[in-house]
């Protein structure tokens, strides 16, 4: 089956400590994108790619960062300048073009990062 | 610039009652709308979408949602909902346009009462 998958479940990170976040799709998607949750703040934009090679900033990039060196992967990086990184953070990808202008994104099921 | 509110946090509603999750959306060009359901720990499913067309939209799990461009809402409703029904609901907009920003409400959280 087609789908999205994110890991770890869950990750720990001690004070100081870069930390990766994997999120690999098979959907054939040329866009993709990370979110992450606190409760009562829904999702916000961290960074999203077009495109291989490409990427840009969201809403919340600071601490963050990302590459895209081939079409399925996507990883997250959450360095240590980032204060505060306990939350839930959520993948998701998208067809590009106007053939696939009206769909929806699709998600993964998320990594939950805790701070030791 | 788009936004969206989900007016409720949190919908509590007896097993088998009817009930509305309510969604206004504001932007200044036309958008898509979706509405998506989040289990514990899990990702966010697609329930349904508005694209164009009836302003009646049907999705799985026997829910729904009705597009009224003058009020701008896109409020989901389903007749009579089950345990299994209890979950966090958020509802999105999407530009239509180059990159298709999609901006998120906050969610709101449906606790089906047995």
């Amino acid at each position: 089956d087609g789908g999205i998958t994110q890991s770890p479940k869950y990750l720990f990170r001690k004070e100081g400590q870069n930390v990766t976040l994997s999120c690999e799709q098979n959907l054939n998607h040329d866009a993709m994108y990370w979110y992450r949750q606190d409760p009562g703040q829904g999702l916000r934009l961290i960074y999203y790619s077009q495109i291989v090679n490409d990427f840009q900033k969201g809403d919340i990039a600071e601490g963050y960062s990302v590459s895209r060196e081939k079409k399925e992967s996507f990883p997250l990086t959450v360095t240590s300048a980032q204060k505060n990184p306990t939350a839930f953070y959520l993948c998701a990808s998208k067809g590009q073009g106007s053939r696939n202008s009206n769909q929806p994104q699709h998600f993964g099921d998320g990594t939950r990062l805790s701070i030791l | 610039a788009q936004s969206v509110t989900q007016l409720d946090s949190q919908v509590p509603v007896f097993e088998e009652a009817p009930v509305e999750l309510r969604c206004n959306y504001s932007s200044s060009v036309s958008v898509y709308l979706f509405w998506y359901v989040q289990y514990p720990n899990q990702g966010l499913q697609l329930l349904l979408k508005y694209l164009s067309g009836s302003t009646l939209v049907k999705g799985i799990n026997g829910f729904e949602a009705e597009f009224n461009k003058s009020q701008t809402s896109f409020h989901l409703r389903k007749p009579s909902v089950h345990i299994s029904d209890t979950a966090e609901y958020f509802c999105a907009v999407s530009d239509l346009g180059g990159y298709q920003k999609v901006t998120f409400g906050i969610g709101t959280k449906l606790q089906v009462i047995p």
